[in-house]
């Protein structure tokens, strides 16, 4: 079946570090992949997407490439800041080209925690 | 525009009890879901409504877990005789459609915990 296989947290950086954090996937076909931030105390929030494969998506300085030929999804930012810390979590819908969406398929989830 | 609003937020209940929480998704949005969010077992999905029909109840854990939407609109998740490991936060979605990749808006959560 579909699954999303983040990578193991928590991650904890300086402010303006560098950041990736690794998702890849298994499913049948194509589909589209997202990702969620949970900030603390909030809900959960799309923070960016892609449909189709080499689609880039971007939101808030993050960025996320969908790479069909090694299955990935990494979610990369050029420069942390105190505010970006939260629960990151990779998802995609099942039945890649079928009719129903439905649910999300969630990976674990990456704590991520920076620093002044 | 109100987003997904969940209540109660918080819900504390003895052991053996029945529970019901609520979901007022997004005016117009035609799909709703349930999910749960445990330290263990991370973001698991529960049931999808489609409209008022659940075309997708393979989350649902147990007979003890029901859930109902009417209206096309307001959902209930009813838990009877709540275990400890019932305890976690429930997450209530809503997208446009359940049809397409649509993003999913999801609500603030109710926090149950069964003592």
């Amino acid at each position: 079946g579909d699954s999303v296989t983040q990578m193991e947290g928590p991650v904890t950086l300086s402010e303006e570090a560098f950041l990736t954090i690794n998702c890849t996937y298994t499913a049948t076909g194509y589909p589209s992949l997202f990702w969620y931030v949970q900030y603390p105390g909030e809900g959960l929030q799309l923070l960016l997407k892609a449909t189709k494969a080499d689609d880039k998506g971007s939101n808030k300085g993050f960025e996320a490439t969908y790479r069909k030929e090694t299955t990935s999804f990494h979610l990369e930012k050029g420069s942390v800041q105190v505010s970006d810390s939260a629960v990151y979590f990779c998802a995609l819908p099942p039945n890649a080209g079928g009719t129903s969406y439905g649910k999300l398929t969630f990976g674990q989830g990456t704590i991520l925690t920076v620093h002044p | 525009g109100a987003g997904v609003s969940q209540s109660p937020s918080n819900k504390v209940t003895e052991k053996g009890k029945d529970v019901e929480l609520r979901c007022d998704p997004i005016s117009g949005h035609t799909a709703l879901y349930w999910y749960r969010q445990s330290l263990g077992q991370g973001l698991e999905f529960l049931i999808y409504f489609q409209g008022n029909s659940a075309p997708d109840k393979s989350g649902l854990p147990s007979d003890r877990f029901s859930a109902e939407r009417t209206g096309g609109s307001v959902s209930t998740l009813t838990i009877q005789r709540t275990q400890q490991e019932d305890s976690a936060v429930y997450l209530c979605a809503s997208s446009l459609s359940g049809t397409t990749p649509y993003e999913q808006y999801f609500g603030p959560g109710t926090r149950l915990t069964v003592t």
